[in-house]
């Protein structure tokens, strides 16, 4: 189906462990984002990519790592995750050629780290 | 960078009322998004505001940005209990979009 979709949903990990959710945009977006939602913070940007092979820090950056070789494609990796990082993950497109501003979100990922 | 405030945090109503939600930007918008998140779902799109002044509706909400475009409001008339859920507003950082901030929310609850 055409769309935004994130893998996993739903994530219980142990910290010190690496970590990749997936998300993958069918419509050929050129920007990528990933945020992560708190309570008390609302959403976060930790990382975005305007293009493939380009990427660039958000708002709280620290702990992730992020590729985007492939357009479709924009994985977020915790390298060894903590606790603090166990959060609902966000990841979100959109085509600036058209200059709409919508961003189409995914459906969210759920991680906890024990 | 870009600070968005939001208020109330949260808000309860009877259903058939209105209510406002205001969102409030540190700097000038180049433009002014709100969402909506239906709880343990993703964001969906409603509207964008660019232009001072301007004013967007649709079907029973209605939102506004200032003419100095620091300020927005988000109106709902006659809420239902398919209104019911958070609200965030967001901006573009800069004219390319790239550094897309959002604010805190607004959990509505609408009680029928």
């Amino acid at each position: 189906d055409a769309g935004i979709t994130q893998s996993p949903r739903y994530k219980i990990t142990e910290t010190g462990r690496q970590v990749t959710l997936m998300c993958h945009q069918t419509w050929s977006h050129s920007y990528m984002f990933w945020y992560r939602q708190d309570l008390g913070h609302g959403l976060r940007l930790i990382y975005y990519s305007a293009a493939a092979d380009i990427t660039d820090k958000g708002e709280v950056p620290d702990g992730y790592v992020v590729s985007r070789s492939k357009t479709e494609n924009f994985p977020l990796t915790l390298e060894s995750a903590t606790r603090s990082q166990t959060s609902v993950y966000f990841c979100a497109s959109s085509d600036r050629l058209r200059n709409t501003g919508e961003l189409f979100f995914g459906e969210g990922s759920r991680l906890t780290v024990l | 960078s870009q600070e968005l405030e939001q208020s109330p945090q949260s808000l309860i109503v009877q259903e058939g009322k209105n209510l406002t939600i205001n969102c409030t930007s540190s700097k000038t918008l180049y433009g002014l998004y709100w969402y909506k998140q239906k709880y343990g779902e993703g964001l969906i799109f409603l509207m964008m505001l660019q232009k001072g002044g301007e004013e967007k509706s649709h079907e029973k909400i209605t939102a506004k940005l200032d003419e100095k475009k620091q300020q927005s409001s988000l109106h709902i008339t006659a809420s239902q209990p398919s209104h019911a859920g958070i609200y965030l507003c967001g901006a573009d950082g800069n004219n390319y979009g790239q550094n897309f901030v959002f604010g805190p929310g607004t959990r509505l609850s609408v009680l029928p």
